[in-house]
């Protein structure tokens, strides 16, 4: 069963600081990785999707890469801001041969908070 | 762009009683996902929807149901409902057909409270 590990589960930074989230995973066979971001009592806002055959994706501030055989994935913020204070959450798609039952296996995120 | 749809965005019930929460995918999406996020938990895979056929079934207590209508909105049914079943209520959707990258658009959410 796949299990999906974040770290940490908390992080309090000053702004303008880059930074890491880290995010793992047991099974190597995943078909797509995507990074989320949750305000508090919200939904769930996709920040950057990597498919399987990549090594990172870029989106603004926000680069996340991917090492499929090591089961890692990291999330880079640059310039942190107040407004990225939120829970980030990592989720992994497994390479099914059934293409339909791709659910989402999600980590337990990582409680951000950029200080002014 | 139209996004996913959820209704309603809150519910409080009580123990023992039923409740019906719903989906509108986006346009042209084939699949639906339901997933539930207790308090201070991460979101934990429910049931999905292919085509409006069950595509795969997470961990759904019995007392759920859920279903993908003609028009590809979906419901989720909760009966009997136990305190332990509040939690925020998450639909997804994506295409798949076509060999899509599978990316899944979430809705805002339900927000189910048993009291």
């Amino acid at each position: 069963k796949q299990e999906v590990t974040q770290i940490p589960a908390a992080l309090s930074v000053p702004e303008g600081e880059n930074l890491v989230l880290n995010c793992s995973f047991t099974d190597s066979a995943i078909y797509n990785l995507q990074w989320f971001r949750q305000d508090p009592g919200k939904g769930l806002t996709s920040l950057l999707l990597i498919q399987s055959s990549q090594r990172e994706q870029t989106s603004g501030r926000l680069n996340a890469s991917l090492d499929k055989s090591s089961g890692r994935s990291t999330l880079y913020i640059a310039a942190s801001q107040p407004g990225d204070s939120a829970t980030y959450l990592c989720a992994v798609t497994p390479h099914t041969v059934e293409t339909s039952a791709r659910q989402l296996t999600f980590g337990s995120g990582t409680q951000l908070t950029v200080l002014p | 762009a139209a996004g996913v749809i959820q209704s309603p965005r809150h519910l409080i019930k009580e123990k023992r009683e039923t409740a019906t929460l719903k989906c509108y995918p986006i346009p042209r999406h084939d699949t639906v996902y339901w997933y539930q996020q207790g308090p201070g938990q991460d979101p934990q895979f429910l049931i999905s929807f292919y085509e409006k056929m069950q595509s795969d079934k997470g961990s759904i207590p019995d007392r759920f149901s859920a279903q993908q209508f003609s028009d590809y909105h979906s419901e989720l049914n909760m009966s009997s409902l136990e305190l332990g079943d509040s939690a925020l209520y998450f639909c997804a959707s994506s295409l798949v057909r076509g060999g899509n990258k599978n990316i899944q658009y979430f809705g805002a959410g339900t927000r189910l409270s048993v009291l």
